[in-house]
């Protein structure tokens, strides 16, 4: 059975950081190109990264280039999300997500940037 | 930045109706175009992958087209399990844009 199960999410004040991880199970974790998507309270889906099968290209949207750095450990089957210099605009709750054809999801971790 | 304009926001319609849902994406994308439901308290699922490919175990009541620009989503008769809201995707360029999505609710 496929699982995505993300962690790390929680209270941070503005300017603040967080890691957030996904741990992958059930498929071959590196075939894969590996999403993050995050969804503000009661508002609607929006793309934040994507990183390739075996890590070497990443790609950001405008709202986050800069701030956030996605990566992942191939070995232990695991996807990262880095956030530095949060606003109060990032809270929402961040899903890991295998997106496309065959698609998985992981039930999300909520960040919440308030002081 | 592709932009993805979908409509409309929300609708009410009958069990049995024919619901159809636009998306127009600010840019020639292709086929690069996936819809996806999302129930409350629920991750997103995928229903349909390149505007017009039906998700592996998706009823088949579910169905998409159109390519370039303008592209359609229609549930052929809903069923009241079909409440959720769905969102329309592009992925050209390996950037991705989710449209506003659209609320259906049973009227």
């Amino acid at each position: 059975e496929v699982q995505l199960v993300e962690s790390g999410g929680g209270v941070v004040q503005p300017g603040g950081s967080l890691r957030l991880s996904c741990a992958a199970s059930g498929f071959t974790f590196d075939d894969y190109a590996m999403h993050w998507v995050r969804q503000a309270p009661g508002k609607g889906l929006e793309w934040v990264s994507l990183i390739s099968g075996d890590g070497g290209s990443t790609y950001y949207a405008d709202s986050v280039k800069g701030r956030f750095t996605i990566s992942r450990d191939n070995s232990k089957n695991s996807l990262y999300l880095q956030m530095n210099s949060l606003r109060t605009e990032d809270t929402a709750l961040y899903y890991c997500a295998k997106i496309g054809k065959g698609d998985y999801w992981g039930q999300g971790t909520l960040v919440t940037v308030s002081s | 930045d592709i932009q993805m304009t979908q409509s409309p926001s929300s609708l009410s319609a009958s069990v049995g109706d024919r619901v159809t849902i636009t998306c127009q994406a600010s840019q020639d994308i292709s086929n690069y175009l996936n819809w996806y439901q999302q129930k409350p308290g629920k991750a997103p699922k995928l229903l349909i992958y390149d505007a017009s490919n039906l998700e592996t175990g998706v009823p088949s009541r579910f169905s998409g087209s159109g390519s370039g620009t303008d592209f359609t989503f229609t549930i052929s008769s809903l069923q009241p399990e079909d409440i959720a809201t769905y969102y329309c995707q592009q992925y050209d360029n390996l950037l991705f844009t989710f449209g506003g999505g659209t609320k259906v609710e049973i009227k």
